[in-house]
């Protein structure tokens, strides 16, 4: 069984960057697929932030594309956020996911972390 | 940039009955189409339809979902108490990759 757990600071200043990790079990992120983080702030829908394959293609959210990276960590199966300049519309529960893809690109979710709070604020 | 369009918002229905839940693109997405459930409590969302028609593995038969292009439809034939959630439909254009969620629709108990 797949399972994906997300670990960072709960706290994270304006202005500062916000750092997850997604660590993945069951699947050797490696062989196959994207992997992808997701945020919902509170009282509020899904948004995508980007994705990365397997082989290190990465595609981004265009309105957070110029703040975000992703990257991969095959050795210990994870992978990573890092969101810069972080303001209180940053706050949200982000969710790493396993992205199936389709035509070479990332289609949809089909497994997901618990997800993680992180608020932004001094 | 494709936006998607959820409705109702709210649905108010009893369980045993059916819901039809509606996602509108505002350009073709072809079957680039995937519909997630989220209990309360935010929850992790739950992938339970994808390619506008694929039940996810695991999901009971009572959820199918039909339509291509810019018309979609998630119908659970028989609500049980477990499926008052909220639900989301999501899409994949073509290019560059970009995916977007639709608002939402409530699925409450009336």
């Amino acid at each position: 069984q797949v399972h994906l757990q997300e670990s960072g600071p709960g706290l994270v200043k304006p202005s500062e960057t916000l750092s997850l990790t997604c660590l993945v079990s069951g699947y050797s992120i490696s062989a196959d697929y994207y992997w992808g983080w997701i945020r919902q702030p509170p009282g509020k829908g899904l948004e995508w932030i980007g994705s990365i394959s397997h082989s290190g293609s990465t595609y981004f959210n265009p309105s957070l594309r110029s703040r975000v990276t992703i990257s991969v960590d095959t050795s210990k199966n994870q992978f990573s956020l890092n969101l810069s300049s972080v303001t209180a519309a940053d706050t949200a529960v982000y969710y790493c996911a396993r992205v199936p893809y389709s035509g070479s690109y990332p289609s949809h979710f089909d497994y997901w972390g618990q997800g993680t709070l992180v608020t932004v604020s001094s | 940039e494709i936006v998607l369009t959820q409705s109702p918002a709210t649905l108010s229905l009893s369980p045993g009955e059916r819901a039809t839940l509606s996602c509108r693109a505002s350009q073709s997405v072809g079957v680039y189409l995937a519909w997630y459930q989220q209990k309360p409590g935010h929850q992790a969302p739950r992938l339970l339809i994808y390619d506008a028609s694929n039940r996810a593995t695991g999901v009971p038969a009572r959820f199918s979902g039909s339509g291509s292009g810019t018309d979609f439809t998630l119908t659970i034939s028989s609500l049980e108490p477990e499926d008052f959630a909220v639900y989301y439909c999501q899409q994949r254009n073509n290019w560059p990759p970009r995916l977007t969620f639709g608002g939402g629709t409530k699925v409450e108990i009336k």
